[in-house]
Protein backbone atom coordinates (compact mmCIF):
# COMPACT_ATOMS: atom_id res chain seq x y z
CA UNK A 1 0.00 0.00 0.00
CA UNK A 2 1.34 3.25 -0.89
CA UNK A 3 1.62 5.60 2.22
CA UNK A 4 2.81 8.32 4.91
CA UNK A 5 3.54 7.51 8.11
CA UNK A 6 4.41 10.25 10.74
CA UNK A 7 5.90 9.54 14.23
CA UNK A 8 7.83 11.66 17.03
CA UNK A 9 5.43 14.00 17.95
CA UNK A 10 4.33 14.98 21.73
CA UNK A 11 4.23 17.79 24.64
CA UNK A 12 7.52 20.02 24.24
CA UNK A 13 8.40 22.86 26.26
CA UNK A 14 9.46 26.36 24.56
CA UNK A 15 12.91 26.34 23.84
CA UNK A 16 13.02 22.09 23.28
CA UNK A 17 13.80 19.93 20.58
CA UNK A 18 11.80 17.13 18.61
CA UNK A 19 12.29 14.95 15.78
CA UNK A 20 9.74 13.91 13.28
CA UNK A 21 10.34 11.00 11.48
CA UNK A 22 7.53 10.13 8.15
CA UNK A 23 8.04 6.31 7.06
CA UNK A 24 7.41 5.82 3.33
CA UNK A 25 6.24 2.85 1.40
CA UNK A 26 4.52 1.34 -1.52
CA UNK A 27 6.30 3.85 -4.27
CA UNK A 28 10.23 4.55 -4.44
CA UNK A 29 10.95 7.42 -1.93
CA UNK A 30 13.96 8.26 -3.79
CA UNK A 31 12.38 9.11 -6.29
CA UNK A 32 10.68 11.99 -5.11
CA UNK A 33 10.87 15.57 -3.17
CA UNK A 34 9.48 15.24 -0.24
CA UNK A 35 7.15 17.80 2.00
CA UNK A 36 6.58 19.07 5.61
CA UNK A 37 3.41 20.86 5.85
CA UNK A 38 1.59 21.62 9.14
CA UNK A 39 -1.55 22.96 10.58
CA UNK A 40 -2.37 24.85 13.80
CA UNK A 41 -4.92 23.95 15.73
CA UNK A 42 -8.45 24.96 13.85
CA UNK A 43 -6.12 26.78 11.51
CA UNK A 44 -5.35 26.26 7.71
CA UNK A 45 -2.06 24.52 5.98
CA UNK A 46 1.16 26.00 5.96
CA UNK A 47 4.24 24.72 3.83
CA UNK A 48 6.61 24.47 6.19
CA UNK A 49 10.17 22.72 3.81
CA UNK A 50 10.78 20.43 1.28
CA UNK A 51 13.65 18.37 0.13
CA UNK A 52 15.74 17.53 -2.99
CA UNK A 53 16.18 13.29 -4.04
CA UNK A 54 20.12 13.57 -3.18
CA UNK A 55 19.15 16.30 -0.28
CA UNK A 56 21.04 18.71 -2.49
CA UNK A 57 18.47 21.15 -2.17
CA UNK A 58 16.57 22.47 0.91
CA UNK A 59 13.87 25.18 1.33
CA UNK A 60 11.84 26.41 4.76
CA UNK A 61 9.18 28.86 5.44
CA UNK A 62 10.88 31.99 6.80
CA UNK A 63 9.54 31.47 9.91
CA UNK A 64 11.59 28.17 10.83
CA UNK A 65 14.82 29.41 9.33
CA UNK A 66 18.27 28.40 11.53
CA UNK A 67 15.49 26.26 13.41
CA UNK A 68 14.08 23.36 11.73
CA UNK A 69 16.23 20.80 9.59
CA UNK A 70 14.50 18.77 7.29
CA UNK A 71 16.47 15.70 6.28
CA UNK A 72 16.37 12.10 4.79
CA UNK A 73 17.77 8.60 4.67
CA UNK A 74 16.64 6.66 1.09
CA UNK A 75 18.07 3.72 2.34
CA UNK A 76 15.61 3.65 5.21
CA UNK A 77 12.52 5.41 3.30
CA UNK A 78 11.68 8.27 5.61
CA UNK A 79 11.64 11.45 5.83
CA UNK A 80 12.95 13.90 8.84
CA UNK A 81 12.39 16.86 10.46
CA UNK A 82 14.01 18.47 13.08
CA UNK A 83 12.82 20.86 15.20
CA UNK A 84 15.01 23.14 17.83
CA UNK A 85 14.37 25.88 19.88
CA UNK A 86 10.48 25.50 19.82
CA UNK A 87 7.71 28.07 19.93
CA UNK A 88 4.21 28.16 21.04
CA UNK A 89 3.33 29.23 17.22
CA UNK A 90 4.82 25.95 16.03
CA UNK A 91 2.20 24.19 17.80
CA UNK A 92 0.19 21.89 14.88
CA UNK A 93 -0.12 18.79 13.33
CA UNK A 94 3.20 18.01 11.24
CA UNK A 95 2.02 16.18 7.71
CA UNK A 96 4.58 14.70 5.60
CA UNK A 97 3.61 14.89 2.09
CA UNK A 98 5.23 13.52 -1.41
CA UNK A 99 6.30 16.47 -4.30
CA UNK A 100 8.08 19.36 -5.29
CA UNK A 101 5.23 21.58 -6.55
CA UNK A 102 1.77 19.94 -5.52
CA UNK A 103 1.43 17.24 -3.34
CA UNK A 104 -0.47 13.64 -4.23
CA UNK A 105 0.18 11.73 -0.82
CA UNK A 106 0.31 12.81 2.64
CA UNK A 107 0.59 10.96 5.50
CA UNK A 108 -2.24 10.90 8.82
CA UNK A 109 -0.12 13.77 10.44
CA UNK A 110 1.22 14.05 13.68
CA UNK A 111 0.61 16.37 16.69
CA UNK A 112 3.30 18.46 18.18
CA UNK A 113 1.99 20.53 21.10
CA UNK A 114 4.57 23.25 22.39
CA UNK A 115 3.55 24.15 26.17
CA UNK A 116 4.95 24.75 29.30
CA UNK B 1 5.68 35.35 -0.33
CA UNK B 2 3.07 35.15 -2.42
CA UNK B 3 -0.23 35.70 -0.63
CA UNK B 4 -3.20 33.62 -1.44
CA UNK B 5 -6.38 35.08 -0.85
CA UNK B 6 -9.44 32.66 -1.24
CA UNK B 7 -13.26 33.94 -1.14
CA UNK B 8 -15.73 33.42 0.28
CA UNK B 9 -14.56 31.99 3.42
CA UNK B 10 -17.73 29.55 3.84
CA UNK B 11 -20.75 29.09 2.05
CA UNK B 12 -23.53 26.91 2.34
CA UNK B 13 -24.82 25.37 -0.95
CA UNK B 14 -28.13 23.22 -1.54
CA UNK B 15 -27.33 19.74 -2.74
CA UNK B 16 -27.19 19.30 -6.39
CA UNK B 17 -26.21 23.25 -7.07
CA UNK B 18 -23.03 25.00 -7.82
CA UNK B 19 -20.81 26.05 -5.09
CA UNK B 20 -18.12 27.95 -6.54
CA UNK B 21 -14.49 28.71 -4.67
CA UNK B 22 -12.22 31.71 -5.53
CA UNK B 23 -8.32 31.86 -5.18
CA UNK B 24 -6.52 35.08 -5.86
CA UNK B 25 -2.86 35.15 -5.60
CA UNK B 26 -0.96 38.46 -4.95
CA UNK B 27 1.04 38.04 -8.24
CA UNK B 28 0.70 35.90 -11.28
CA UNK B 29 1.34 32.40 -11.20
CA UNK B 30 1.64 31.93 -15.03
CA UNK B 31 5.22 31.01 -15.90
CA UNK B 32 5.76 32.41 -19.45
CA UNK B 33 8.22 30.09 -20.57
CA UNK B 34 5.29 27.17 -20.42
CA UNK B 35 2.13 28.74 -20.03
CA UNK B 36 1.40 27.12 -17.17
CA UNK B 37 -0.35 28.06 -14.04
CA UNK B 38 1.49 26.71 -11.07
CA UNK B 39 -1.50 26.51 -8.80
CA UNK B 40 -3.60 23.51 -6.81
CA UNK B 41 -6.73 22.66 -5.35
CA UNK B 42 -7.13 20.80 -1.80
CA UNK B 43 -10.18 18.98 -0.57
CA UNK B 44 -9.90 18.54 3.42
CA UNK B 45 -12.82 16.56 5.02
CA UNK B 46 -12.73 16.43 9.38
CA UNK B 47 -9.69 14.57 10.89
CA UNK B 48 -8.34 14.01 7.54
CA UNK B 49 -5.01 15.35 5.76
CA UNK B 50 -5.79 17.14 2.77
CA UNK B 51 -6.18 15.47 -0.60
CA UNK B 52 -4.77 16.50 -4.12
CA UNK B 53 -7.97 17.51 -6.49
CA UNK B 54 -6.51 20.31 -9.34
CA UNK B 55 -3.00 21.08 -10.45
CA UNK B 56 -1.80 23.36 -13.09
CA UNK B 57 -5.06 24.97 -12.30
CA UNK B 58 -7.48 23.09 -14.09
CA UNK B 59 -5.70 19.43 -14.04
CA UNK B 60 -7.85 16.76 -12.22
CA UNK B 61 -6.28 14.55 -10.59
CA UNK B 62 -6.69 10.55 -11.15
CA UNK B 63 -9.71 9.54 -9.38
CA UNK B 64 -11.09 12.87 -8.49
CA UNK B 65 -14.65 12.92 -9.67
CA UNK B 66 -15.71 15.19 -12.51
CA UNK B 67 -18.14 17.43 -10.83
CA UNK B 68 -14.97 19.08 -9.84
CA UNK B 69 -13.38 21.57 -12.18
CA UNK B 70 -10.74 24.37 -11.69
CA UNK B 71 -9.87 27.76 -13.94
CA UNK B 72 -8.77 30.54 -14.13
CA UNK B 73 -5.68 32.45 -15.28
CA UNK B 74 -2.40 34.52 -14.23
CA UNK B 75 -3.84 35.89 -10.45
CA UNK B 76 -7.53 34.76 -10.53
CA UNK B 77 -8.61 31.44 -10.10
CA UNK B 78 -11.70 29.82 -9.20
CA UNK B 79 -12.74 25.72 -7.91
CA UNK B 80 -16.23 25.05 -9.35
CA UNK B 81 -18.17 21.91 -8.11
CA UNK B 82 -21.05 21.67 -10.41
CA UNK B 83 -24.00 19.18 -8.50
CA UNK B 84 -22.59 19.25 -4.78
CA UNK B 85 -23.24 16.01 -3.12
CA UNK B 86 -22.99 15.68 0.59
CA UNK B 87 -19.43 13.65 0.52
CA UNK B 88 -18.08 17.28 -0.54
CA UNK B 89 -18.59 18.80 2.62
CA UNK B 90 -15.08 19.97 3.22
CA UNK B 91 -12.74 22.85 3.23
CA UNK B 92 -11.47 23.80 0.16
CA UNK B 93 -7.39 25.38 -0.12
CA UNK B 94 -5.64 26.39 -3.36
CA UNK B 95 -1.44 26.51 -3.26
CA UNK B 96 0.42 28.53 -5.49
CA UNK B 97 3.89 26.42 -6.39
CA UNK B 98 5.24 29.25 -8.68
CA UNK B 99 7.96 30.79 -5.71
CA UNK B 100 10.40 28.55 -4.23
CA UNK B 101 8.25 29.07 -0.65
CA UNK B 102 5.04 27.21 -1.49
CA UNK B 103 1.75 28.65 0.26
CA UNK B 104 -1.88 28.15 0.74
CA UNK B 105 -5.00 30.25 0.82
CA UNK B 106 -6.77 30.24 4.06
CA UNK B 107 -9.63 28.09 3.10
CA UNK B 108 -12.90 27.86 2.15
CA UNK B 109 -15.58 26.11 3.99
CA UNK B 110 -18.35 24.29 2.09
CA UNK B 111 -21.33 23.07 3.92
CA UNK B 112 -24.71 21.97 3.15
CA UNK B 113 -27.89 24.25 2.96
Amino acid sequence: EVQLVESGGGLVQPGGSLRLSCAASGFTFSNFWMTWVRQAPGKGLEWVANIKQDESEKNYVESVKGRFTISRDNAKNSLYLQMNSLRAEDTAVYYCARGYWNFDLWGRGILVTVSS
Amino acid sequence: DIVMTQSPDSLAVSLGERATVNCKSSQSVLYSSDNKNYLAWYQQKPGQPPKLLIYWASTRESGVPDRFAGSGSGTDFTLTISSLQAEDVAVYYCQQYYSTTRTFGQGTKVEIK
